[in-house]
């Protein structure tokens, strides 16, 4: 029973170029969640899915940032025309439901380098 | 609204007891505790939900204070193996809102 898979591990983009991280949720999960996470700074949230809809996006910057995912296929997090600041790592959680007692299960994440 | 951790760090010998805060200036609804390893997935510990519950997971335990808006993560005995850093994400509003995190709490247990 797969966990949560996210890939690449490592992904190193130089300024300006296009930076994509796929998640595919555990198994009948169809509720995902991104988080970026920087050194000494927590898990910081970015935005909320599900199947073919964005029910949250609020953390997510406004420019060069887009996520989504499809009915078929992994959820994919895409950043335009990186910058250094946006070197960190990234986190991709699913669950089964929404509601308060539904536990996160998290990826092993990507961490992106921006040369 | 991120929630505050405390204390930011902490290192204990095997055998001792340690406890991590975590406050919101928000009503909260649930306080869930997470840990994570260095260079791995934060991992699910606990949920507690509104209503002022305890929980406990072999040695690890929480408490949940709703009108405090508090919540402490109790671990007694501690081994190896609790080293890593503990994150409480809280969830403040009604709908369908996301987890918020605190900075966590790094926990060093040495031998």
């Amino acid at each position: 029973n797969a966990g949560v898979m996210q890939n690449p591990r490592h992904l190193v983009r130089r300024r300006g170029q296009e930076a994509r991280l796929r998640c595919s949720p555990m198994k009948g999960h169809s509720h995902v969640y991104w988080y970026r996470q920087l050194p000494e700074e927590g898990l910081k949230f970015m935005v909320y899915l599900q199947k073919e809809n964005i029910i949250d996006e609020s953390g997510m910057p406004k420019e060069r940032f887009s996520a989504e995912f499809p009915k078929e296929g992994p959820s994919i997090l895409r950043i335009q025309q990186v910058v250094r600041g946006d070197s960190a790592a990234y986190f991709c959680a699913s669950s089964l439901m929404t509601g308060r007692n539904e536990k996160l299960f998290f990826g092993s994440g990507t961490q992106l380098s921006v040369l | 609204q991120q929630p505050v951790q405390s204390p930011q760090a902490v290192i204990l010998r095997e055998g001792e007891d340690a406890v991590i805060n975590c406050s919101s200036s928000k009503a909260l609804y649930s306080v869930h505790w997470y840990r994570q390893k260095h260079g791995e997935a934060p991992v699910f510990l606990m949920i507690l939900l509104k209503g002022g519950e305890q929980k406990g997971h072999d040695k690890i335990s929480a408490s949940f204070n709703e009108k405090k808006q508090q919540s402490s993560l109790y671990l007694t005995a501690s081994q190896l193996s609790y080293s890593g850093t503990y994150f409480c994400g809280t969830d403040s509003a009604s709908g369908n809102t996301p987890l918020v995190f605190g900075k966590g709490t790094r926990l060093s247990v040495i031998a």
